[in-house]
């Protein structure tokens, strides 16, 4: 596709089910990129991938996120019994590759609102 | 910790003069910055970088300023026009061999620009 895609564009779920987000990269990029914002913050890194190895994921909170991409292409962020705190925006960003400058350049997706009552 | 801080939540200013929006990081193995703008209801899109080995960057109306000694940088915006209304991410990486670039961003600054 022309850019990134993510759904749903908006989930809405009840405190202890599981959600899973979904992300469509720009086709041929190599990375893939999790983040999570808050109201009046900027962007929080979770994970990524090159190709379809997650390369890090420091910025998983908790061992109830999960991130796959067996393809190399569209990757699922699951959250398992989901809590009140993990209300936010979920953004999705892909980029060529891993290299300086351009290269590394990120095209954010327009996220998926998560609200968990 | 915020290693990228921009500690202007909002910034007004006229059509035509000159907008300049700041940010400070605290992580001296930062080597690359960028700037994102965001409009409601969309996700951040990419609008200039800079590496450590500059420090002024420049495109079109906007330019970004390296002060590596003071780990600061500044977007400028001339002439500021009513469509650069958005809110602006600084965001830094840092040079990890074999690896992607994750981004660290500030908390964004809101920007006005009055007609």
């Amino acid at each position: 596709g022309a850019g990134v895609s993510q759904s749903p564009r908006y989930k809405v779920t009840k405190r202890g089910q599981d959600v899973a987000l979904r992300c469509d990269p720009i086709s041929g990029h190599v990375s893939l990129y999790w983040y999570r914002q808050a109201l009046g913050q900027g962007p929080e890194f979770l994970t990524y991938f090159n190709y379809e190895a997650q390369q890090d994921k420091s910025g998983l909170p908790n061992d109830r996120f999960s991130a796959e991409r067996p393809e190399g292409s569209i990757s699922t962020l699951t959250i398992q019994r989901t809590e009140q705190r993990d209300s936010a925006m979920y953004r999705c960003a892909s980029s060529l590759g891993w290299g300086r400058g351009r290269y590394n350049e990120q095209f954010f997706g327009p996220g998926t609102r998560l609200t968990v009552l | 910790d915020q290693q990228v801080k921009q500690n202007s939540p909002s910034l007004s200013v006229q059509e035509g003069r000159i907008s300049i929006l700041n940010c400070d990081y605290t992580n001296s193995m930062f080597d690359y910055f960028l700037w994102y703008k965001k409009y409601p209801a969309e996700g951040p899109t990419f609008l200039i970088s800079i590496s450590s080995i500059k420090d002024k960057n420049e495109d079109g109306r906007f330019t970004v300023f390296l002060n590596k000694s003071a780990k600061h940088l500044s977007l400028h915006i001339v002439p500021s026009q009513p469509g650069d209304s958005a809110v602006y991410f600084c965001a830094a990486s840092a040079d990890v061999i074999g690896s992607a670039r994750q981004l660290t961003f500030g908390s964004g600054t809101q920007l006005t620009v009055l007609p």
